[in-house]
């Protein structure tokens, strides 16, 4: 298996710019979730999945944020317009009942906002 | 309210001595419990988990950790450690009614001392 697939592993971009990020889980798996890593804040979830419908967005900073599952393959997380203050590492990861809830993360995706 | 602490921000440790990191959870629910290791610039990898039955549970990387009911705890445990631990460890507890989400402690950075 390969994993949790995140792209890119890198962004740098300027305030006001769109950004997306993706999310490829681990076949098979029906919940996933996104994080945002900060040295300030550590590790916030901000939003997760089950079966592609949103549960819980109550961690999503502000309306700049949001996020879709359109299939069980691939998530988007897009900040739009982005600040400074976003910069971050975002991971995803995902997760089974099957596996008694263990989640299993991606590499991370270093946003960086200028 | 659940929560999940981990008391310590920063443990230094000798290269070769004995490692304990401590982890206490407040969960209403039978807790399941989690411990992951984040290397520099990687994601979170899953060191070891327990769902019932024994209460000492044996990891990768040569970690165990115990659970203790009536302390609320899940200690992390190491004998020997070695330079490549230097990292950071998180506690996370969920269970199976807990809609997949985990509560998730801060991390202890740990730091290895030639």
């Amino acid at each position: 298996d390969a994993g949790v697939i995140q792209s890119p592993r890198h962004e740098v971009t300027e305030m006001g710019q769109e950004v997306t990020l993706r999310c490829k889980p681990i076949s098979g798996h029906n919940s996933l979730f996104w994080y945002r890593q900060t040295m300030m804040r550590g590790l916030e979830l901000l939003i997760y999945f089950n079966n592609n419908v949103p549960i819980d967005d109550s961690g999503m900073p502000e309306d700049r944020f949001s996020a879709k599952m359109p299939n069980a393959s691939f998530s988007t997380l897009k900040i739009q317009p982005s600040e400074p203050r976003d910069s971050a590492v975002y991971f995803c990861a995902s997760s089974t009942k099957d596996r008694s809830v263990e989640q299993y993360f991606g590499p991370g995706t270093r946003l960086t906002v200028t | 309210a659940q929560s999940v602490t981990q008391p310590d921000i920063h443990i230094t440790v000798s290269e070769g001595a004995s490692l304990e990191l401590r982890c206490n959870y407040s969960y209403g629910a039978t807790p399941y419990l989690f411990w992951y290791v984040q290397s520099p610039g990687q994601g979170l990898q899953l060191l070891l988990k327990y769902f019932s039955g024994d209460t000492l549970v044996q990891g990768i990387k040569g970690f165990e950790a115990e659970f203790k009911r009536s302390q609320s705890s899940f200690n992390l445990r190491k004998p020997s450690v070695h330079w490549s631990d230097a990292a950071e460890y998180f506690c996370a507890v969920g269970s199976w009614d807990s809609n997949y989400q985990l509560i998730w402690g801060a991390g202890t950075k740990l730091i290895i001392k030639p």
